[in-house]
């Protein structure tokens, strides 16, 4: 089945301490993503990626980190986090000439 | 940054009725994306409107982009409970590129 998986799906953590939420997709697609949403915000991008060691800054990249060095995964970083962060984080892939983006199903993210 | 803005923020109708979402930009956009999300979950791809004054339509869901690609609206017709959720309008803001932006989204609650 074509899909996008995060994980973990769910993680509380508290200031400070490192933590990484992993982004994995089947579909061979050469473009991934990274969002967070926010009530009244909506969805934002962090950082996305066009290939393998390709990445670049979206409208938040502040306080995260990624890297690309498989085609398949596409991990988020926090090397400090903080209250701040504390949103619902979704991972995205889609293929090259295509704008239809597939979804991860999200991992809500508290930062105490 | 660019943003789009979303019309109504919220909306209840009953079972049966129609609605229409707008999706508004003060720029020109390259791509717009209608997405559905379930509370909580990822989003999922609905309709890619691209040239200006295009409609598409899906099953009882119509979308339309304006002649100037600045406006977007989204029609559902005799609505029902499976249409519930969180309607997000998406554009990307040039060709070849992958950077996006969302609106804030809708959220629709339909009564049996």
């Amino acid at each position: 089945e074509a899909q996008v998986t995060q994980n973990p799906r769910y993680l509380i953590t508290v200031t400070g301490k490192k933590l990484t939420v992993t982004c994995s997709q089947n579909m061979n697609h050469e473009y991934m993503s990274w969002y967070r949403q926010d009530p009244g915000l909506g969805l934002r991008q962090i950082y996305y990626s066009m290939n393998v060691e390709v990445t670049d800054k979206g409208d938040v990249p502040e306080g995260y980190k990624v890297s690309r060095k498989e085609k398949r995964n596409f991990p988020l970083i926090l090397e400090s986090p903080s209250p701040n962060q504390t949103s619902l984080y979704f991972c995205a892939s889609t293929s090259r000439g295509s704008y239809e983006q597939f979804f991860g199903p999200g991992t809500r993210l508290t930062v105490l | 940054s660019q943003e789009l803005e979303q019309s109504p923020q919220s909306l209840i109708v009953q079972e049966g009725k129609n609605l229409t979402i707008n999706c508004t930009s003060s720029k020109t956009l390259y791509g717009l994306y209608w997405y559905k999300q379930k509370y909580g979950e990822g989003l999922i791809f609905l309709m890619m409107l691209q040239k200006g004054g295009e409609e598409k339509s899906h099953e009882k869901i119509t979308a339309k982009l304006d002649e100037k690609k600045q406006q977007s609206s989204l029609h559902i017709t005799a609505s029902q409970p499976s249409h519930a959720g969180i309607y997000l309008c998406g554009a990307s803001l040039a060709s070849g590129t992958y950077k996006y932006i969302f609106g804030t989204g809708t959220r629709l609650k339909v009564l049996a």
